[in-house]
């Protein structure tokens, strides 16, 4: 029973098409975020939502949206697709953040590739 | 923000070699995690460790939060600790993560 599950795993696209990626926590996190790792490694964090509302927002362009249904969802639309989107997008959540407490728990991670 | 600084980058050991991973943060520490992203990409949570000293297995980590740093011990090390680590901390809703100590267990 996995706790942050994504999907796709996997996305093969064209340049300026539209994907999106869905994202479930069954951990009861009023916290959900979204992550990209480049090629290199490094995890940036691009939204996060606290109990469906929006509290990171980082730069990232306005092609990538954000939506959470309710608490246990966060997805991820990404508009006209760039080569440069090519990544691992990691969903994640955590509980009790807003107290000073929190443990991060990641999904599995979702590899889109723009051609 | 905390800036997090892990070291060593790269670490390639043969098999059954012990080893330490640091991570230094810029700020007291908090909720300082350890995470293993294994060579499928998947990250797993090794440990969640504010302070103190905890074991699972072969792997320990320590954590001193008012010098602001962390050690992740692996002892005896496999194959499959191959991947990279990461250890992140949080203040609030934002975590830092450092840019992780890729590690490779040679048979």
């Amino acid at each position: 029973d996995t706790a942050v599950s994504q999907t796709p795993k996997y996305l093969v696209t064209q340049m300026g098409n539209d994907k999106s990626i869905k994202c479930e926590q069954n951990l009861g996190h009023d916290t959900m975020y979204w992550y990209k790792q480049d090629s290199k490694k490094f995890l940036k964090i691009m939204f996060s939502y606290n109990n469906k509302e929006l509290i990171i927002n980082e730069t990232v362009p306005n092609r990538f949206s954000p939506k959470s249904p309710d608490k246990a969802h966060l997805n991820l639309h990404i508009n006209s697709l760039e080569l440069g989107d090519s990544a691992v997008y990691f969903c994640a959540s955590a509980d009790r953040v807003v107290f000073g407490t929190g443990e991060l728990f990641f999904g599995e991670g979702s590899r889109l590739t723009v051609l | 923000g905390i800036q997090v600084e892990q070291s060593p980058p790269d670490l390639i050991l043969q098999e059954g070699a012990n080893s330490t991973l640091r991570c230094n943060f810029s700020d007291s520490v908090n909720n300082l995690q350890w995470f293993h992203q294994n060579p499928w990409g998947q990250l797993i949570n090794l440990f969640y460790i504010p302070s103190g000293t905890k074991q699972n297995g072969r792997l320990s980590a320590t954590t001193v939060a008012t010098e602001r740093y962390s050690l992740l011990y692996i002892s005896s090390s496999q194959t499959t600790d191959s991947g990279v680590y990461f250890c992140a901390d949080n203040t609030g809703n934002q975590f830092y993560f450092g840019t992780g100590t890729s590690l490779t267990v040679i048979p």
